[in-house]
């Protein structure tokens, strides 16, 4: 069965730094790993999806990366922002449905 | 385009009621959908998945007296809780998945569910 841990719980950063979130997962035989953004109350915004086939895959300021063999990826954030402040969710895909990390919860402090 | 939909986005009720849930998919046909709860402050756990025109099979755990889907059209699945109880309020998200759609889940907004 597939799990998904995300590391660390909470950040916690001054505005500007860069920062990397922590995914991993215990089954290598997945279709794609995605990322999702999570405001309180709200619902999710997909941020990069990474096809199994694919290294890492780049939006803006985002940067995603996959290493199937070791069951890692990481979320690489530049120049963060007060509004990136938020939790940030990765899921993996594979014969189940999405399997969700607990998230990582950022604040990005002005 | 693969925008989901779901109604209401808020809803409160009182114990012992039902309350319906819908998850639309507005741009493609939908052959599976995903429904996950969200209790504040942790991740999304996945209750049950329905594919069109069949019975949902549920996670274990989950009480499929309790939490009806149905999923009778490739557009539109619908999750009803019964006899709701305070224990019930939660965040309830859809997801859904399309033939031809590179394995990709597309979230709906979500619905938060309050009973009182």
């Amino acid at each position: 069965k597939q799990e998904v841990t995300q590391i660390p719980a909470a950040l916690s950063v001054p505005e500007g730094e860069n920062l990397v979130l922590n995914c991993s997962f215990t089954d290598s035989a997945i279709y794609n790993l995605q990322w999702f953004r999570q405001d309180p109350g709200k619902g999710l915004t997909s941020l990069l999806l990474i096809q199994s086939s694919q290294r890492e895959q780049t939006s803006g300021r985002l940067n995603a990366s996959l290493d199937k063999s070791s069951g890692r990826s990481t979320l690489y954030i530049a120049a963060s922002q007060p509004g990136d402040s938020a939790t940030y969710l990765c899921a993996a895909s594979g014969n189940t449905p999405l399997v969700f990390g607990k998230g990582t919860r950022l604040s990005v402090i002005a | 385009g693969a925008v989901v939909s779901q109604h209401p986005s808020w809803v409160i009720c009182k114990s012992g009621t039902s309350v319906k849930i819908e998850c639309r998919s507005l741009d493609f046909q939908a052959t599976t959908m995903f429904w996950y709860r969200q209790f504040p402050k942790q991740s999304l756990m996945l209750m049950a998945t329905s594919n069109e025109g069949s019975k949902a099979t549920y996670e274990q755990g989950v009480e499929k007296d309790k939490f009806l889907i149905n999923h009778a059209s490739l557009t539109l699945s619908t999750l009803t809780v019964t006899s709701a109880h305070p224990e019930d309020s939660s965040f309830y998200i859809c997801s859904a998945k399309g033939l031809g759609l590179t394995y990709e889940q597309y979230f709906g907004p979500g619905t938060r569910l309050t009973v009182t």
